[in-house]
């Protein structure tokens, strides 16, 4: 069956230190994929988006990696600020245009 | 530039009865989404529109939810007769189409009594 899976529900870290966010997929082949942010209580915001033939892309601090072969995108904040702490969703898109979301990772920076 | 509006922002039901959400998408988007979202998880996705037609309502329960898209611009998500498990966050989002980023409205918090 097709499942989205984000590496666990949360993530605790040290403000400065460089958080790592993993999603993984299995029985879909995505022709994007995307990182949104979620804080309480509003939408999903967008933050990036990466295709099927990216191996890597960055917005300032962030960094996404798409693995396709792995079926498998990391998600990086650098340098991370108490500011960056809410919960992480990845998104996948694919051709029969299908856009899902995985259960998302809720990151918490600690100063 | 606008942002995709939705309203009503909260609602209380009793189970067994009905509801409907409005979302008005930003202006030139063809693909309109709504997903349910519950507490804890990620946003389902329960219908996905490219102008006025559905491109994917595969995990809509047809029994008791309906969406529309009024000339491709409006919709409108029904739920009739509403159950406890309803009780969720209902967002909608629109995008340009295809690799375009989705631009999500706050959202109506449903609660079902």
């Amino acid at each position: 069956s097709q499942k989205i899976e984000q590496n666990s529900e949360a993530l605790n870290i040290q403000e400065g230190k460089t958080a790592t966010l993993t999603c993984n997929y299995t029985n879909y082949s995505p022709a994007y994929l995307q990182w949104y942010r979620q804080d309480p209580g509003r939408g999903p915001v967008f933050l990036l988006l990466i295709r099927e033939n990216e191996k890597e892309k960055r917005k300032e601090r962030l960094k996404v990696t798409f693995d396709t072969t792995l079926k498998q995108s990391l998600f990086h904040i650098t340098a991370s600020q108490p500011a960056d702490s809410a919960t992480y969703l990845c998104a996948l898109e694919t051709y029969g245009q299908n856009f899902v979301f995985g259960p998302g990772t809720r990151l918490s920076v600690l100063p | 530039e606008a942002g995709v509006a939705q309203s009503p922002r909260y609602k209380i039901i009793e189970k067994r009865q009905s509801v409907a959400f409005w979302c008005n998408p930003i202006s030139g988007h063809a693909t309109l989404y709504w997903y349910q979202q519950i507490l804890g998880q990620g946003p389902k996705l329960l219908i996905q529109f490219q102008n006025n037609g559905v491109v994917d309502d595969s995990q809509l329960p047809k029994d008791r939810f309906s969406a529309e898209r009024l000339k491709g611009v409006d919709s409108t998500l029904k739920i009739q007769p509403a159950k406890l498990e309803d009780s969720a966050v209902y967002l909608c989002a629109s995008s340009l189409g295809m690799g375009g980023e989705a631009f999500f409205g706050q959202g109506t918090r449903l609660t079902v009594v």
